[in-house]
């Protein structure tokens, strides 16, 4: 089955520092993949994504590239900020089933001044 | 612009009361509607999804159970909660369209039971 496997956490880095949280998956068919953002006693938000091979998400200067021969979809900053501080989400959508999106566990991020 | 609406944001409860949360979405018809549930320092549990009115398939057996009274309505109940319910309740919705797989989560209610 389709499933999603990201780094654990937590990951503290200094403001400024450069940031990957790696993700990788297993999916049939062609899935669309996402990062998820949840910032402390909120719901999770979209923070990018991407829909085919190659494709770059962006977003808020967070990037990540759809790698589909290393079913890879790493989320990269080259400059974090304290607000960057939350906990993120990979994931990805893939027919059948396309109206469910499936998980992984979250990595928590904390960002120091 | 779309929006989703959950309540209550937090709620105590004994163990053995009975919940329910509520989920409204604003602006769009016919989602695709989600409950999920987070422990504490955990990922996401999809616990129900509705694809239409009076239509609920459940992901995890358990003693919540799930309604869609109304097209934008989605209800997540309990006759008698346990302590293992305690967490987080987010609800989504998702549409149709080319972005049809991108979920929009509500704020999330905080249950804690006694």
């Amino acid at each position: 089955g389709n499933s999603v496997t990201q780094m654990e956490g937590p990951v503290t880095l200094s403001e400024e520092a450069f940031l990957t949280i790696n993700c990788t998956y297993t999916a049939t068919g062609y899935p669309s993949l996402f990062w998820y953002v949840q910032y402390p006693g909120e719901g999770l938000q979209l923070l990018l994504k991407a829909t085919k091979a190659d494709d770059k998400g962006s977003n808020k200067g967070f990037e990540a590239t759809y790698r589909k021969e290393t079913t890879s979809f790493h989320l990269e900053k080259g400059s974090v900020q304290v607000s960057d501080s939350a906990v993120y989400f990979c994931a990805l959508s893939a027919r059948p089933g396309g109206f469910k999106t499936i998980f992984g566990a979250g990595t928590r991020l904390f960002v120091k001044a | 612009s779309q929006t989703i609406h959950q309540w209550p944001a937090t709620l105590v409860q004994p163990v053995g009361s009975p919940l329910s949360l509520e989920c409204t979405v604003e602006g769009t018809s016919n989602p695709n509607l989600y409950w999920y549930r987070q422990a504490a320092g955990r990922g996401l549990q999809l616990l129900f999804y509705s694809v239409g009115i009076g239509q609920i398939s459940s992901e995890v057996p358990q003693n919540l159970s799930a309604s869609r009274p109304q097209d934008r309505q989605f209800i997540l109940s309990s006759k008698k909660l346990l302590l293992s319910d305690s967490g987080f309740y987010l609800c989504a919705w998702s549409g149709a369209g080319p972005n049809y797989n991108e979920q929009f989560f509500g704020p999330g209610t905080r249950l804690t039971v006694l």
